[in-house]
């Protein structure tokens, strides 16, 4: 697609519910980030996917936390038994290449999925 | 550890006046450092980057950022504001030369240009 697709765009949950969090990268993006922002913050880092597999996912902050992407495309990040302090927007981004040294090698962030943890 | 600090909250501008937005970093070795823009309901928009070299950097908009490596900052300009540039701005980095990839993101400054 155009730009990075990311649903639902906003998703309410009870504490303790399991949630599933969908990216669509850009078409030909090989690189796919899924971080967190909460209220007032900058966006915190959770993992990095290159291709299928998960290069660094040490921005993980805990084993509830999850994130696939099977076919190097569409990821899924997933969040088990629900805390109100996951409440948070979700913010996924894709990019071309392995490295920050070209130039035209930057992040394209989705709009996010805002999740509310009641 | 590295980080990336903005120290201003909110900056006011009048349009047509020039606008600057700080950032100061702390990341090991060389860093890779970018501006990023945050409208309303929308994704963050890349700015610009620095990699190495010329140490103006010019990105879109207009916008542009000088890297100073002796007082580590990557400080974001404008010669002349719009009341449409108002939005919530993030400053970021990643050191070089690690295969690194998660970048560090300040805690954002919100830019009010007043007409």
């Amino acid at each position: 697609g155009a730009g990075v697709s990311q649903t639902p765009s906003n998703k309410v949950t009870e504490k303790g519910k399991y949630v599933e969090l969908r990216c669509d990268p850009i078409s030909g993006h090989t690189a796919l980030y899924w971080y967190r922002q909460s209220l007032g913050q900058g966006p915190e880092f959770l993992i990095y996917f290159q291709g299928t597999g998960a290069a660094d996912d040490s921005g993980l902050p805990n084993d509830r936390f999850f994130a696939v992407r099977p076919e190097g495309s569409v990821s899924t990040l997933k969040i088990q038994r629900t805390e109100r302090g996951d409440s948070a927007v979700y913010l996924c981004a894709s990019s071309k290449g392995k490295s920050f040294s070209s130039g035209a090698n930057v992040l394209t962030f989705g709009a996010g999925s805002r999740l509310t943890v009641l | 550890a590295q980080s990336v600090a903005q120290p201003e909250d909110q900056v006011n501008v009048a349009e047509g006046n020039p606008l600057t937005v700080k950032c100061t970093y702390s990341v090991s070795g060389n860093p890779y450092l970018f501006w990023y823009v945050q409208y309303p309901n929308r994704g963050l928009q890349f700015l610009l980057k620095y990699i190495t070299g010329d140490n103006l950097v010019k990105g879109s908009y207009g916008f542009e950022a000088e890297f100073n490596k002796s007082q580590t900052s990557f400080h974001l300009k404008k010669p002349s504001a719009l009341v449409s540039d108002s939005a919530l701005y993030f400053c970021a980095g990643v050191p070089q030369d690690t295969g690194r990839r998660a970048l560090t993101f300040g805690s954002g400054t919100r830019l009010q240009v007043q007409p």
